[in-house]
């Protein structure tokens, strides 16, 4: 099993610009969430997903849209990047034991570094 | 406003001094309580989690937390560190009132002295 897996590793963009992360896991995982790591700031959620077709805000969504097509699949999209928006953005996955439970341990990506010039 | 805190941003041990990290939140109710440390280039990997029952919890590489409900606090400890435990140290929280939001403290940067 791969994991959690985020594509791409790296990307610089200039202020303006547009563009689709992309987080994908293989083990079936009901529970989807996009945060950003930021020095002094821990990981702040940006948005997260219970499942298929579902997506909901987290503690700093603006800017950013997610988009939950296929159950192994997790996009974050941003549509005019910031500078601001410079940031390691990590993907996780979880599962809950029991049926509609809560989340159960993450399961993290490597991240992606992202540079907003 | 809900949130999770580490007020230890960053601190410094000879090796095999006793370690103490500290975190607290703020949600009411119920909670699911989680450790995560990342290593130097490293994506984060759990350390322990406690959902019920003892309120003394084991987890990997000799930590364990202690939760602690009228204060808040989970706090991680370990009675020995080595060097190889620089990291980065993240607590999180699950609280049952924000459905399933798992939300981070700021992080603890440990750096061990050889």
């Amino acid at each position: 099993n791969a994991g959690v897996t985020q594509t791409p590793k790296f990307r610089v963009l200039k202020t303006g610009q547009s563009m689709t992360l992309l987080c994908a896991q293989d083990m079936n995982h009901e529970y989807m969430y996009w945060y950003r790591q930021d020095p002094g700031m821990g990981l702040r959620l940006i948005h997260y997903s219970v499942g298929e077709g579902t997506t909901a805000k987290g503690e700093v969504p603006d800017g950013y849209n997610v988009s939950r097509l296929k159950k192994q699949n997790f996009l974050l999209g941003l549509e005019s990047a910031a500078p601001s928006q410079t940031s390691v953005y990590f993907c996780a996955s979880s599962y809950s034991q029991l049926a509609g439970g809560h989340p159960n341990e993450q399961f993290f990506g490597p991240g992606t570094r992202l540079t907003v010039l | 406003a809900q949130s999770v805190s580490q007020h230890n941003h960053h601190v410094i041990l000879s090796e095999a001094a006793s370690l103490e990290l500290g975190c607290n939140y703020s949600y009411g109710g119920t909670v699911n309580l989680f450790w995560y440390v990342q290593y130097p280039g490293q994506h984060l990997q759990l350390l322990l989690k406690y959902f019920s029952g003892d309120p003394l919890v084991k987890g990997i590489k000799g930590f364990e937390a202690e939760f602690i409900k009228s204060k808040f606090s989970f706090n991680l400890r370990k009675p020995s560190v080595q060097w190889s435990d620089t990291a980065e140290y993240f607590c999180a929280v699950n609280a049952y009132s924000s459905a399933s939001k798992i939300i981070f403290g700021s992080g603890t940067r440990l750096s061990i002295r050889p």
